[in-house]
Parts: C-alpha cells; sequence; structure tokens
C-alpha cells in the first residue's frame, strides 16, 4: 500500500495570510501511463468531503483560484493563497493510482 | 450535476450484515468507477471498494472477506454489502463517483 503522510497536522491561520499543506507519499503515485492520481479534498464541518485539487494541480469545477497544487516524485503541496473563513475544515490528499489510501488530515481553522 | 444518495439502515445489529444503496442521477453512470468511502466518529476517511460500469471491482484488503459491491445500471444504483458488523464498523458511508462527486453520507451505527 501507498502510506500518505501529511504535515502538519493543524493549522491556525489568520485570514488573508497563506497556507500550506504537505503530503508525502511512501512510494510514487505516478501511474504508468504517465498520469499522477493525487488530490485534494476540502471537508467542512458536517459536510462529505469536497474535491479541490485532482491529478496534482488541476483545480476541479467551481473552486477558487487561491487553492493552488504541486509536486512531483513523493512530495505534494496543497497552497492557499489567501485563507478566507469559509476555508476552515479538514483537509486531505489521496492516492488512487494503487488502491486508494488518504492522508490522515490537516484540520484548519481561523486565528 | 452529479448527485448521488445512499440509502440503508442507520442502525444494524452486531453480527448483522449491512446493505447499503447509492442511487445516482444527473450524469452517465457508464464509463466511470463508483466507490464506497467511510469514516468512523471523529476519524479519517477510509476507501472501501470501487466497481466499474463495466463490473470490473476492487477491494480494500483489510475488508476484501467481508465487502461485496454490485451496481444496477438499469436503475443508476450500485450496493455494498458489509458482513459480520462489529463496533468498529460505525461510521458514516459515503458513496462516491470516482473522484469528483459524494453522496451526504449515512451513519450507521452498529449496536444491540
Amino acid at each position: 500500500d501507498i502510506v500518505m503522510t501529511q504535515t502538519p497536522l493543524s493549522l491556525s491561520v489568520t485570514p488573508g495570510q497563506p497556507a500550506s499543506i504537505s503530503c508525502k507519499s511512501s512510494q510514487s503515485p505516478l501511474h504508468t501511463n504517465g498520469r499522477t492520481y493525487l488530490y485534494w479534498y476540502l471537508q467542512k464541518p458536517g459536510q462529505p468531503p469536497q474535491l479541490l485539487i485532482f491529478e496534482v494541480s488541476n483545480r476541479f469545477s467551481g473552486v477558487p483560484e487561491r487553492f493552488s497544487g504541486s509536486g512531483s516524485g513523493t512530495d505534494f503541496t496543497l497552497k492557499i493563497s489567501r485563507v478566507e473563513a469559509e476555508d476552515v475544515g479538514v483537509y486531505y490528499c489521496l492516492q488512487s493510482t494503487q488502491l486508494p489510501t488518504f492522508g490522515q488530515g490537516t484540520r484548519l481553522d481561523i486565528k | 450535476q452529479v448527485q448521488l444518495q445512499e440509502s440503508g439502515p442507520g442502525l444494524v445489529k452486531p453480527s448483522a450484515t449491512l446493505s447499503l444503496t447509492c442511487s445516482v442521477s444527473g450524469g452517465s453512470f457508464s464509463g466511470h468507477f463508483w466507490t464506497w468511502i467511510r469514516q468512523p466518529p471523529g476519524k479519517g476517511l477510509e476507501w472501501i471498494a470501487h466497481i466499474h460500469s463495466t463490473g470490473s471491482t476492487a477491494y480494500n484488503p483489510s475488508l476484501q472477506s467481508r465487502v461485496t459491491i454490485s451496481l444496477d445500471m438499469s436503475k443508476s444504483q450500485f450496493s455494498l454489502k458489509l458482513t459480520s458488523m462489529t463496533a468498529a464498523d460505525t461510521a458514516v458511508y459515503y458513496c462516491a463517483r470516482t473522484w469528483d462527486y459524494w453522496g451526504q453520507g449515512i451513519r450507521v451505527t452498529v449496536s444491540s
């Protein structure tokens, strides 16, 4: 199994400031077809996870431009350029190149 | 807009079998993978199984001996069966179109 490790596990951010979450995989999620099936989700309180980023760096429909994803190999990052109050929740990374595995989650709250 | 809705019992007795159904609307069923995920109270997400519209399946090895996923394309539904339920299976169960659209989830409690 590919193990996904997120850091930090929690962060507190002042509105308008940037935030960054790291996700490291125990093996590269690069598929033999050349695509990397690495996703980022936000789970707001009491809601299902919502897709933010697919295949490392592609914003899903309707996702604000302040969210961006990057990375390669075994190191991936989700960045929020300017945190807003509505960004509160738990962020998860996911790989589905092999049998799907999620990171343990990073809780973001507002200072 | 693709919409998914889970249905099934909210309470299951220990050792019983859980049966859940996910109804899909607003999009094509064909050509996609369909997935079940669960989230124990206060914990993270765990992938359970997925099925392609062609019928091919994959299971989480930790649950494989107890899980069956199936689909009914005529009804735009797919289903999950989980046998020998224990308290450790208490969770919110989500269905999703791999990996973009998710249902709201159904809370399942295992208790006598």
